[in-house]
C-alpha cells in the first residue's frame, strides 16, 4: 500500500496562474481532505469530500476548487494563484477509527 | 475561539527527562481526541485515538491519557529521535467527519 500519495511536490507559480494538486489514496477510504498549513496557523480544511461525488467547503475555500473524481482521487485547483496562497498543503483521507492518514505534502510558492 | 488548545507551544528537553504535552479542548460531546506526530517536511502521522474519559495508550516512550478537559502525552526517557511536532485533534459527535487541530507543539530533545 502506497497510503496517500500527493503531487507535485514542489511547485512554484507567479500570480494569475492556475494549477491542480493531485491526491490519491489506496486504502478504500470514504472521506478525503484538503488542508493548508502556514507557520503560526496550524492546519486549516480547505475542502472536505464525505464520499465520491460529494464535496464540502472547510474554514478557508477562498480562491480553491476540488474535484472528487473517483473514490481513490480528490483534487485540488488554484484558478488564479495569489500569493496569500504560497503554504504548504496536505491531501488526507479518514479510516473506520476516524484516524486520519496524510499525504507528504505539496510545497507551493507563489511569486 | 479556539476548540482546542495546546500547550507548550515549544519544549526542550534533555534525553531521557520525561515530560508531558497537553492538549485540552471546550468542545462538547467528544467522538474522539486524536494525536499525531509530525516531522520536518513530512505530513502528519497517526500516533493514537482516545474514545472516552480514563482511557490511555501506549506506544514505546510515549503514553497517552484523556480526561474529559484534556489530553497528556507523557513521553518518558525520550530520544533526539522523539523530536517533532505533536499535533493533537478532536472530532465532535454528530454528522460530519471534520476534526479541529491544535497547533502543535514542537519538541526538541537533546542529545
Amino acid at each position: 500500500n502506497a497510503g496517500v500519495t500527493q503531487t507535485p511536490k514542489f511547485q512554484v507559480l507567479k500570480t494569475g496562474q492556475s494549477m491542480t494538486l493531485q491526491c490519491a489514496q489506496d486504502m478504500n477510504h470514504n472521506s478525503m481532505y484538503w488542508y493548508r498549513q502556514d507557520p503560526g496557523m496550524g492546519l486549516r480544511l480547505i475542502y472536505y469530500s464525505a464520499s465520491e461525488g460529494t464535496t464540502d467547503k472547510g474554514e478557508v475555500p477562498n480562491g480553491y476548487n476540488v474535484s472528487r473524481l473517483n473514490k481513490r482521487e480528490f483534487s485540488l485547483r488554484l484558478e488564479s494563484a495569489a500569493p496569500s496562497q504560497t503554504s504548504v498543503y496536505f491531501c488526507a483521507s479518514l479510516d473506520r477509527g476516524l484516524e486520519q492518514y496524510f499525504g507528504p505534502g505539496t510545497r507551493l510558492t507563489v511569486t | 475561539e479556539d476548540q482546542v488548545t495546546q500547550s507548550p507551544e515549544a519544549l526542550r528537553l534533555q534525553e531521557g527527562e520525561s515530560s508531558s504535552l497537553n492538549c485540552s479542548y471546550t468542545v462538547s460531546g467528544l467522538r474522539g481526541l486524536f494525536w499525531y506526530r509530525q516531522d520536518p517536511g513530512k505530513g502528519p502521522e497517526f500516533l493514537f485515538t482516545l474514545y472516552s474519559a480514563g482511557e490511555e495508550k501506549e506506544k514505546e516512550r510515549l503514553k497517552a491519557t484523556l480526561t474529559k478537559k484534556e489530553s497528556f502525552l507523557h513521553i518518558t526517557a525520550p530520544k533526539p529521535e522523539d523530536s517533532a511536532t505533536y499535533l493533537c485533534a478532536v472530532q465532535l459527535s454528530g454528522g460530519s467527519y471534520i476534526p479541529t487541530f491544535g497547533r502543535g507543539t514542537s519538541l526538541i530533545v537533546h542529545p
